[in-house]
């Protein structure tokens, strides 16, 4: 099975800051990599598809990159609304694994 | 607009079984490749499985804590996929999500809670 290690596994960070949170493959998965935003019981919302595409709704201060096994995922200048939990997950291979979340916390 | 609704939640006790049922609706979903995901209390979420649809062989495939144990399977003249969960252990406690499609998944229901305790 490919393991995803996400870092930090959480970070204190002020409305207007640049939230960088990486993600690493034990395996090559090309760009198959998706990132996920959860906010406290509610279901995950899919914010970027392979690698860097940005779903449709998702406001453009997010943006992912990378390739082969490292990823990054990029908040340009954070909101309020998002402060949250943040996945990644691969979707190369079954079992489609996720990373272990980055919890984005008001500093 | 695309609604996943997921059924079936409940306590249950250790060596119990369980099925869940997850009901979509506003898009083709014959051809739609389903996945389950779930999440532990005040853990991360954890891919469970998937079906493909029925013109891509309709087969399905599982993570290894709950493969042998669990099968999802599909009603596509229902609209709904099913999570029929054996021989429950505690650690199978979570919210269990319904959601689609398999490789990114953009769209997600509600969730469903399963609770394993004797």
């Amino acid at each position: 099975d490919i393991q995803m290690t996400q870092s930090p596994s959480s970070l204190s960070a002020s409305v207007g800051d640049r939230v960088t949170i990486t993600c690493r493959a034990s395996q090559s998965i090309s760009t198959y990599l998706n990132w996920y935003q959860q906010k406290p019981g509610k279901a995950p919302n899919l914010l970027i598809y392979a690698t860097s595409s940005l779903q449709s709704g998702v406001p453009s201060r997010f943006s992912g990159s990378g390739s082969v096994t490292d990823f990054t995922l990029t908040i340009s200048s954070l909101q309020p609304e998002d402060f949250a939990s943040y996945y990644c997950q691969q979707g190369y291979n079954t079992p489609f694994t996720f990373g272990g979340g980055t919890k984005v916390e008001v500093k | 607009e695309v609604q996943l609704v997921e059924s079936g939640g409940d306590l249950v006790k250790p060596g119990g079984s369980l099925r869940l049922s997850c009901a979509a609706s506003g898009f083709t979903f014959s051809y739609a490749w389903m996945s389950w995901v779930r999440q532990a209390p005040g853990k991360g979420l954890e891919w469970v499985g998937r079906i493909k649809s029925k013109t891509d062989g309709g087969t399905a495939d599982y993570a290894a804590p709950v493969k042998g144990r669990f099968t999802i399977s599909r009603d596509d003249s229902k609209n709904t996929v099913y999570l029929q969960m054996n021989s429950l252990k505690t650690e199978d406690t979570a919210v269990y999500y319904c959601a689609t499609p398999s490789h990114q998944m953009a769209n997600w229901g509600q969730g469903t809670l399963v609770t394993v305790s004797s």
